[in-house]
């Protein structure tokens, strides 16, 4: 059971923005970090921390925050962005870890 | 670098009980960080398991915490997964992940995981 919520699908025009949110669990007290998972590979982290991206994560990843709602925005979609996307932080108890329902982005 | 490895078994049998091992290499699993690991059913999403401190302290996904064991064992550098009396609900590819290793709060590094299937 997750206590995150992500749209399941999202689509977006090669080039153009997208946006993926999640909602819920402790969201309002912690960052979610974000990861991107191409079929068949294991997730790879593309936010960590405050909003931070990881050496070779492309600068068009961006992550923010209001209330109890995180979000990821792709800027500038590329084919290769085309994957499912994870958050994950803490519940809300703040004792457990949890990961978001997941949103697949197809880039158009 | 920082790498692990799962291995285990690849089928178990229903009421049985499922045991993975992750290898870290590149790093002590002696350092300031909690290992954990991860869960994916065929088509569906990710579903943290649990995470280990090289303590043996150890924190679980309440859902799953009355069938799950985690330990560590640091003269091999590795930690442990037992979940016992499973069911076919619980075939799943099992990724073991590092926590904040490298990249802090969050799952910085995973191993490739490991496909198991429960079935008789």
């Amino acid at each position: 059971s997750s206590e995150l919520t992500q749209d399941p699908l999202v689509s977006v025009a090669l080039g153009q923005t997208v946006r993926i949110t999640c909602q819920g669990g402790g969201l309002g007290t912690y960052y979610a970090s974000w990861y991107q998972q191409k079929p068949g590979q294991a997730p790879v982290v593309v936010i960590y921390g405050k909003h931070n991206r990881p050496s070779g994560i492309p600068a068009r990843f961006a992550a923010s925050r209001s209330g109890n709602t995180a979000s990821l925005t792709i800027t500038g979609a590329q084919a290769e962005d085309e994957a499912d996307y994870y958050c994950n932080s803490r519940d809300s108890t703040g004792n457990h870890l949890v990961f978001g329902t997941g949103t697949k982005v197809t880039v158009l | 670098q920082v790498q692990l490895q799962e291995s285990g078994p690849l089928l178990v049998k229903p009421s049985g009980t499922l045991s993975l091992t992750c290898v870290v290499s590149g790093a002590s699993i002696r350092s300031s960080n909690w290992w954990s690991w991860v869960r994916q059913p065929p088509g569906k999403g990710l579903e943290w398991i649990g995470e280990v401190y090289h303590s043996g302290s150890t924190t679980y996904n309440p859902f799953l915490r009355s069938r799950v064991t985690l330990s560590v064992d640091t003269s091999k550098n590795q930690f442990s997964l037992k979940m016992n009396s499973v069911t076919a609900a619980d075939t799943a590819v099992y990724y073991c992940a590092s926590w904040g290793v490298e990249w802090e709060e969050s799952f910085d590094v995973w191993g490739r995981g490991t496909m198991v299937t429960v079935s008789s």
